[in-house]
């Protein structure tokens, strides 16, 4: 399978709620880094993380290697909060800093 | 702080001739650098990596041919689009990072319109 399984691939929430987004991997990795991609395509980087769990403001990201998954949690979403959201882990056996990419969610947020 | 700059932000080339991208870490020594190309409703694929004292090392699917990267300090490269077509319509991005166990910064992107 894809080292990196991403779900879900679209999110549809209202202001203020609370949801999810998940990345499986199919073997361990080393890191993983969460983006949000705006609409002219930058990433901005949410969250590195190479264990463990990091919060900043409403957003809250985990990763445990030892299970194989990374996670990132939107409490109280906002409209800015839409985008597209990607996970993106390197491997433990990585020589460099090479980054396999999730598909990606797709994230609305509605009044 | 660390910032990547891309140029140009966007590109458009007529099918069949080729361009060249750029990209510059700054306030950090980009020991490796990594080219990712988005390609049109789909995720980041990686194109090549490259460390310093070490050769590029190309994905599969893509060539040092159609790709020639150049890395020629721990600030800057560059990699060039040779021939493009529309299958290499996209963004491209670079990523930059010091030291192994670092996060990877990436710059705005250099997106790619072919004709």
């Amino acid at each position: 399978g894809m080292p990196v399984e991403q779900n879900p691939p679209a999110l549809s929430l209202y202001e203020g709620a609370d949801s999810g987004l998940r990345c499986n991997f199919s073997t361990t990795m080393k890191s993983v880094q969460w983006f949000q991609q705006n609409h002219r395509g930058r990433l901005i980087t949410l969250f590195y993380l190479a264990q463990g769990t990091k919060e900043n403001g409403r957003l809250k990201s985990t990763f445990n290697s030892k299970e194989r998954y990374s996670t990132l949690h939107i409490k109280d979403a906002q409209l800015e909060d839409s985008g597209t959201y990607f996970c993106a882990a390197e491997m433990t056996n990585s020589a460099g800093n090479k980054l396999t990419f999730g598909i990606g969610t797709r994230v609305l947020v509605r009044p | 702080g660390a910032l990547v700059y891309q140029y140009p932000r966007r590109t458009i080339c007529k099918s069949g001739t080729s361009m060249r991208m750029e990209c510059q870490a700054v306030g950090f020594q980009a020991t490796s650098v990594a080219w990712y190309r988005q390609s049109p409703q789909k995720t980041f694929e990686l194109i090549a990596l490259s460390t310093v004292n070490s050769a590029i090392k190309y994905e599969q699917n893509f060539t040092q041919e159609k790709f020639p990267i150049s890395h020629p300090n721990l600030s800057f490269s560059s990699m060039t689009v040779l021939n493009a077509y529309l299958e290499d319509r996209g963004l491209y991005l670079c990523g930059a990072r010091t030291g192994r166990y670092a996060e990877q910064f990436f710059g705005p992107g250099t997106r790619l319109t072919v004709l």
